[in-house]
């Protein structure tokens, strides 16, 4: 099946640092991949829509300054969190779609602890 | 907009139990309907899809869900469930018709089984 890679998988940093994570499609042309955000014994929040070659599309109350989406090929897209602060601590997945509609491969997702 | 409801947050059932977690969605138009899981440690991976046809979808590992579109639900079983079945399920639903089409999930159902 296809396989999408996230790293890193645990990042620890200080407060007001920027933080990048990347997801990779490793067997398949990703060109829509998707970021969500887990928070303890909740849902996954879809935060954005991240297209090759164009700009990422952001859910409604998600910061785009913020939280920052490049998606340069179409086997990596990467997640910044610029000036993290504690309440940015989360769990952050990345899918992607090989084309057919509504399956997702989805990453092993990164754990973000902000100090 | 579109949202699903899941409303049993944790499930303990015995082995050999029948399940049935509920699923329900709103959204006035065509949909496409899925059933993820996520084991202990682990991706989330797809159990079973719908889009369209036979209403009673068969997925992976003996489970099933059955779409009633008059009552935009749906649920998720298995006849006899195995101490290998814990996991977090979550419910998800999209609504468009190519690969950028977003899916959104359900608050997931906890599933734990006594050996």
């Amino acid at each position: 099946g296809a396989v999408v890679s996230q790293h890193p998988s645990r990042v620890i940093c200080k407060s007001g640092t920027s933080v990048k994570i990347e997801c990779r499609s490793l067997d398949f042309q990703a060109t829509t991949m998707f970021w969500y955000r887990q928070f303890p014994k909740q849902s996954l929040m879809l935060m954005a829509t991240s297209n090759e070659g164009s700009k990422a599309t952001y859910e409604q109350g998600v910061e785009k300054d913020k939280f920052l989406i490049n998606h340069a090929s179409l086997t990596l897209s990467t997640l910044t969190v610029t000036s993290a602060h504690p309440e940015d601590s989360s769990f952050y997945i990345c899918s992607a779609s090989s084309g057919g509609v509504g399956e997702l491969f989805f990453g092993e997702g990164s754990r973000l602890t902000v100090l | 907009a579109q949202s699903v409801s899941q409303h049993n947050h944790h499930v303990i059932l015995s082995e050999a139990a029948s399940l049935e977690l509920g699923c329900n969605y709103s959204y006035g138009g065509t949909v496409n309907l899925f059933w993820y899981v996520q084991y202990p440690g682990q991706h989330l991976q797809l159990l079973l899809k719908y889009f369209s046809g036979d209403p009673l979808v068969k997925g992976i590992k003996g489970f099933e869900a059955e779409f009633i579109k008059s009552k935009f639900s749906f649920n998720l079983r298995k006849p006899s469930v195995q101490w290998s079945d814990t996991a977090e399920y979550f419910c998800a639903v999209n609504a468009g018709y190519s690969s950028a089409s977003k899916i959104i999930f359900g608050s997931g159902t906890r599933l734990s089984i006594r050996p």
